[in-house]
C-alpha cells in the first residue's frame, strides 16, 4: 500500500543539537507538510511545499528548516535544539486544496 | 489569516448517545472543512468532509453540517460507540489547512 513514512520515530536530543526528521512517502503527491502536535494546541503547520521547487513558511517556521531533495522526500531540520521544541511531529501529504491530507505515523521528538 | 477555534475541549458520553463537536472558523474564504480522528498512539485519519457549496454531509454514523453565513461547521456521531473515542480535529481552508486545536472523546460503556 502506498504510504508516508518517518524516521526517526522516536528520538532524545540535548539543547543546542542539530537534528534532522526524515519523511517520505510512495503515494505519488506534489504536497508535502510538517506539522507540529502539542497537547491542547492541535497540529500547527511549521513548512509546507507543493512542488520539489516550493517551499513556504507555516504557522510556527522559527528554529526549523526544511529541504525537499525529491517529491517523495521532504526532511525538517532543527539547526539547535531548544526544549519547547519537545513535540509530536507529522508530516503528511496531499495532492490538492480540497483533497485529504496523509499523515506519516509521527516521530516523538524530546530535547533535554 | 484564518483563525480555527473548536468546543468543548473535552467531550463524555454514554454508549449510545449522540456527540456534537462545533468549531468556527475567521476567514469568510474559507472552501473546505476537514474532520481527522486521532485514536490514541495514532496518526490524524480523515473522517469526513464538507466543501462550501454544502450544508450538510452524512456518511453512516457520522455528519458535517455547515452554516457559511455564522462561519461555524460541526460534526455530529450517532449512536456512539467506544471505538469513537479518540481526538477529533477540524480544519479550515483555504490553501492550506488550519486546525481546530481538538476534542478529546470519551464513550463510556
Amino acid at each position: 500500500d502506498a504510504d508516508v513514512t518517518q524516521t526517526p520515530r522516536n528520538r532524545i536530543t540535548k539543547t543546542g543539537k542539530r537534528i534532522m526528521l526524515e519523511c517520505s512517502q510512495t503515494k505519488g503527491h506534489d504536497r508535502m507538510y510538517w506539522y507540529r502536535q502539542d497537547p491542547g494546541l492541535g497540529l500547527r503547520l511549521i513548512y509546507y511545499s507543493f512542488d520539489v521547487k516550493d517551499i513556504n513558511k507555516g504557522e510556527i517556521s522559527d528554529g526549523y528548516s526544511v529541504s525537499r531533495q525529491a517529491q517523495a522526500k521532504f526532511s525538517l531540520s532543527l539547526e539547535s535544539a531548544i526544549p519547547n521544541q519537545t513535540a509530536l511531529y507529522f508530516c503528511a501529504t496531499g495532492q490538492g486544496v480540497e483533497e485529504t491530507q496523509y499523515f506519516g505515523p509521527g516521530t516523538r521528538l524530546l530535547v533535554l | 489569516g484564518e483563525n480555527v477555534e473548536q468546543h468543548p475541549s473535552t467531550l463524555s458520553v454514554q454508549e449510545g448517545d449522540s456527540a456534537v463537536i462545533k468549531c468556527t472558523y475567521s476567514d469568510s474564504a474559507s472552501n473546505y472543512f476537514p474532520w481527522y480522528k486521532q485514536e490514541l498512539g495514532k496518526r490524524p485519519q480523515l473522517i469526513i468532509d464538507i466543501r462550501s457549496n454544502v450544508g450538510e454531509k452524512k456518511d453512516q454514523r457520522i455528519a458535517v453540517t455547515l452554516n457559511k453565513t455564522a462561519k461555524h461547521f460541526s460534526l455530529h456521531i450517532t449512536e456512539t460507540q467506544p471505538e469513537d473515542s479518540a481526538v477529533y480535529f477540524c480544519a479550515a481552508s483555504i490553501d492550506k489547512l488550519v486546525f481546530g486545536a481538538g476534542t478529546i472523546l470519551r464513550v463510556k460503556s
